[in-house]
This record gives C-alpha cells, structure tokens and sequence, in this order.
C-alpha cells in the first residue's frame, strides 16, 4: 500500500487560511470517508484533530476544518495561529482493511 | 480521562527481539481496537496493525508481516508488540493508538527503540 500523497511543506501568515491536500485512489481515500487529520509538534505524539472526513473531536477548535473531493482529502486552517506550526498527517482506511498514511506536510507560519 | 503507557525505551542488537508493551485505562478495555505506528527519526507516521477489540484477532501492515507480533491481555488492560529480526532501519518511535470511529483518537507517549550493534 503507498503512502497517500501530502505537499511537503506549506506556509502562511497569521490570520491567514492554508490548504493541506492528501491524495489517494479509489481504494482509500476515494473508496471510504474514515480519512483522518493528525497535529504533531516537534518530540510529541500526535494529535487527531479531525477524523471521519470532516468530524471534530470534542474540544477541537472550530478553525479546523476538511472536506474530501474523489480521491482526494483537504484539511483547511483558518486564522492562522504561531501555534498551528507543526506536522500534519492524513490517514484512511483502505480496502485491504489496513490504514495507510499520507507522507506529512510541514506548516510554518511566517 | 482515557490514557495509554508506553514501556520505557529499549535499545537491541541487530537480529534481536523487542516488546513494547501499552496499559490503557479511563475506558473500558474490550471495546476498543488497538493501533501500532512508528515514526523513524525525522520522518512520517507508519502504520503498523491493528488488534481488534475483543477475540484478538490481527491484521499487519504488509511491510511488517513476518516480523510483528500484536498481542492483547485483557486482565491488565494491556496491548503489546512484539518486532522480531530487528535492524537498523527499525530504530524509531513506536506508538500505540486507541481505534475510534475508524481513526486512532488517543495514543500513547511513544517508546524509542534503538538498533545498534
């Protein structure tokens, strides 16, 4: 199973909003919506921050947000925060009733 | 509030076996799948296999059959896994993760383990 494609890096400044995109085939992200958005800081473990396409858990700020188009997944954060500087990884269910992840993309905020 | 311990850090000699072991609590054990990912220094999440809930049963990332090993004690609310033939490649961050709604909601500290003759 190859990992799911992310974009390396993106940035932005405060305030601003970015995109984070998390491209599959129809065997994962394409085929289910158990796609799932992870936060990870430097030397800790990561964090859900959405799961089933575009769910929140409880307490997740609502600055979070996904949507999911064909084989491809899209985290969106608005009101860019120093604090949202961190890895973001995607993950989903495939139909080989594994889960594979995406590649991780770096956010710096400028 | 759900939590899941990690072993301490473990450092193997190529061809050698390592247990990392993960207690949970703050939720009732049996009705949660368990997840295994690793992160090599300074790279991506890696999923490794699931162990479901109640029977056990298993299923492996295809990279890593052979070799892991998934195991469930339900007296201790305890998950472990097992990676055999170790080699430097294996040196990296081993996490377990709670299963929720198809995505892993909570995960443990991490445990390094280091391969190195």
């Amino acid at each position: 199973q190859s990992a799911l494609t992310q974009p390396a890096s993106v940035s932005g400044s405060p305030g601003q909003s970015i995109t984070i995109s998390c491209t599959g085939t129809n065997s994962d992200v394409g085929g289910y919506n158990h796609v799932s958005w992870f936060q990870q800081h430097p030397g800790k473990a990561p964090k859900l921050i959405l799961y089933e396409v575009s769910h929140r858990p409880s307490g997740m700020s609502n600055r979070f947000s996904a949507s999911k188009s064909g084989n491809t997944a899209s985290l969106t954060i608005s009101g860019l925060q120093a604090e949202d500087e961190a890895d973001y990884y995607c993950i989903s269910y495939t139909s080989s009733d594994s889960w594979v992840f995406g590649g991780g993309t770096k956010l710096t905020v400028l | 509030q759900v939590q899941l311990m990690q072993s301490g850090a473990e450092v193997k000699k190529p061809g050698a076996s390592v247990k990392v072991s993960c207690k949970a609590s703050g939720y009732p054990f049996t009705t949660h799948h368990m997840h295994w990912v690793r992160q090599v220094p300074g790279q991506g999440l890696e999923w490794m296999g699931i162990i479901k809930s109640r029977r056990g049963g298993t299923i492996y990332a295809e990279k890593f059959q052979g070799r892991v090993t998934m195991t469930r004690d339900t007296s201790t609310s305890t998950d472990y896994m097992e990676l055999s033939r170790l080699r430097s490649e294996d040196t990296a961050i081993y996490y377990c993760a709670r299963d929720f709604e198809w995505s892993l909601d909570t995960w443990g500290q991490g445990t390094l383990v280091t391969v190195s003759s």
